[in-house]
């Protein structure tokens, strides 16, 4: 595509819940990043994607967070029994390949929980 | 552990003036220094970046940055700022040359621009 899509751009849950967020990356960017953007904190990462393998995930704030990458392109970021401070920004970037390559970010999936 | 410093959380600046914001990194390796602009609802905008060469980059919408490693600084400037430069922006360091472009950001520095 022409850019990094994420969907939903907004979701509201109840605390306990679990959500998807889904990240489709530029046409032909082998690596993936997921980042978290909340008050407070600032814009961290949480993991990275090579393809279909995840080298680095050591942003990943607990074992209720995880992410999959399917056939080298869409990624889903996977958030179970939602806490409150969970809300944030979630943002995916992708780029050609890793290293010194640029970065494009979607534009992010607000997630809320109440 | 690396890590990036935007000392000014907050910059006001009228339209036409110059605009300077600060960003120190502390990093053990050669870095990859980038800006970014993120404005209201969007994504992250790459605006520049630099991992080595002339230390001083030029960027997009006429932004600049000059990277000083004796002063572990990388600032971003304007000489003349438009109202649609009214956003927030973000410095970040990486790691040069390593398979995976995991960035560490600063807290960002919000930008307003008075008429």
């Amino acid at each position: 595509g022409a850019g990094v899509s994420q969907s939903p751009s907004n979701k509201v849950t109840e605390k306990g819940k679990d959500v998807e967020l889904r990240c489709d990356p530029i046409s032909g960017h082998t690596a993936l990043y997921w980042y978290r953007q909340s008050l407070g904190q600032g814009l961290e990462f949480l993991i990275y994607f090579q393809g279909n393998s995840a080298p680095d995930k050591s942003g990943l704030p607990s074992d209720r967070f995880s992410a999959e990458r399917t056939g080298g392109s869409v990624s889903t970021l996977t958030i179970q029994r939602t806490q409150q401070e969970d809300s944030a920004v979630y943002l995916c970037a992708s780029s050609l390949e890793g290293g010194n390559t640029e970065a494009f970010f979607g534009q992010g999936t607000r997630l809320t929980v109440v | 552990a690396q890590s990036v410093t935007q000392p000014d959380i907050h910059i006001t600046v009228s339209e036409g003036a110059s605009l300077e914001l600060r960003c120190n990194y502390s990093y053990g390796a050669t870095p990859y220094l980038f800006w970014y602009v993120q404005s209201p609802g969007q994504g992250l905008q790459l605006l520049l970046k630099y991992f080595s060469g002339d230390t001083l980059v030029q960027g997009i919408k006429g932004f600049e940055a000059e990277f000083k490693r004796s002063q572990s600084s990388f600032n971003l400037r304007k000489p003349s700022v438009h109202w649609s430069d009214a956003a927030e922006y973000f410095c970040a360091v990486g790691p040069y040359g390593a398979a995976g472009n995991k960035l560490t950001f600063g807290g960002g520095t919000r930008v307003l621009v008075k008429p």
